[in-house]
């Protein structure tokens, strides 16, 4: 029964591949968001979907693209992978206005 | 803008009281949470303050002062398991979806 969940917990791949993360919330929440969490653990947030609808666009390279085929997932697509996307990737989701329930995040590793 | 500093590092023994402290600087104020988080784990909610004063939850409360811009959690009856990053964080824009984090406090719990 798990609430918010990630799938794969763990992304080791080379520069210049493209790579899916998936994430699924059963506590029927109508908002999704993506957050990434640097090596020095500051948390910052990419995305964020109400709805089916984009609300939340960060200053995020345009390789990065998210989509929400509903309510109760949220998938992030990343394009040609660099060093720097290496960090930790956490899915989260919400009441819109309310507190934000993370999933177990998805550490991605660029070699 | 949106500013939110907190310490980077502290350290206290099991038993004792610690008490983070959170500043910030918004263009509008919506209310703060703080989150805690486990080396490797995933953030998990604590608590969120949108009117002055404080609110008590077990060994945890938190303390809003709106017209000081600051904010604090207090833990007592420190046990081990405490040992975590706890994080102070501020949602802006429509709908306050728009979850802004401090860098965190990492809290070293010692017997």
């Amino acid at each position: 029964d798990t609430a918010v969940s990630q799938t794969p917990k763990y992304l080791v791949t080379q520069m210049g591949n493209d790579k899916s993360i998936k994430c699924e919330q059963n506590l029927g929440h109508d908002t999704m968001y993506w957050y990434k969490q640097d090596s020095k653990k500051f948390l910052k947030i990419m995305f964020s979907y109400n709805n089916k609808e984009l609300i939340i666009n960060e200053t995020v390279p345009n390789r990065f693209s998210p989509k929400s085929p509903d309510k109760a997932h949220l998938n992030l697509h990343i394009n040609s992978l660099e060093l720097g996307d290496s960090a930790v990737y956490f899915c989260a989701s919400s009441r819109r206005g309310y507190e934000q329930y993370f999933g177990p995040g998805t550490r991605l590793t660029v070699t | 803008g949106q500013n939110i500093d907190q310490p980077t590092e502290m350290t206290a023994t099991e038993g004792a009281i610690v008490q983070i402290n959170c500043t910030y600087q918004t263009s509008g104020f919506n209310g703060l949470f703080w989150y805690q988080q486990h080396a490797g784990e995933a953030p998990t909610f604590l608590s969120y303050n949108v009117l002055d004063g404080l609110e008590e939850k077990g060994r945890f409360s938190s303390f809003l002062s709106r017209s000081k811009g600051y904010s604090y959690l207090l833990l007592k009856e420190l046990q081990m398991k405490d040992s975590a990053s706890y994080l102070c964080a501020a949602p802006f824009g429509s709908g306050y979806n728009k979850l802004i984090f401090g860098a965190g406090t990492r809290l070293a719990v010692h017997p």
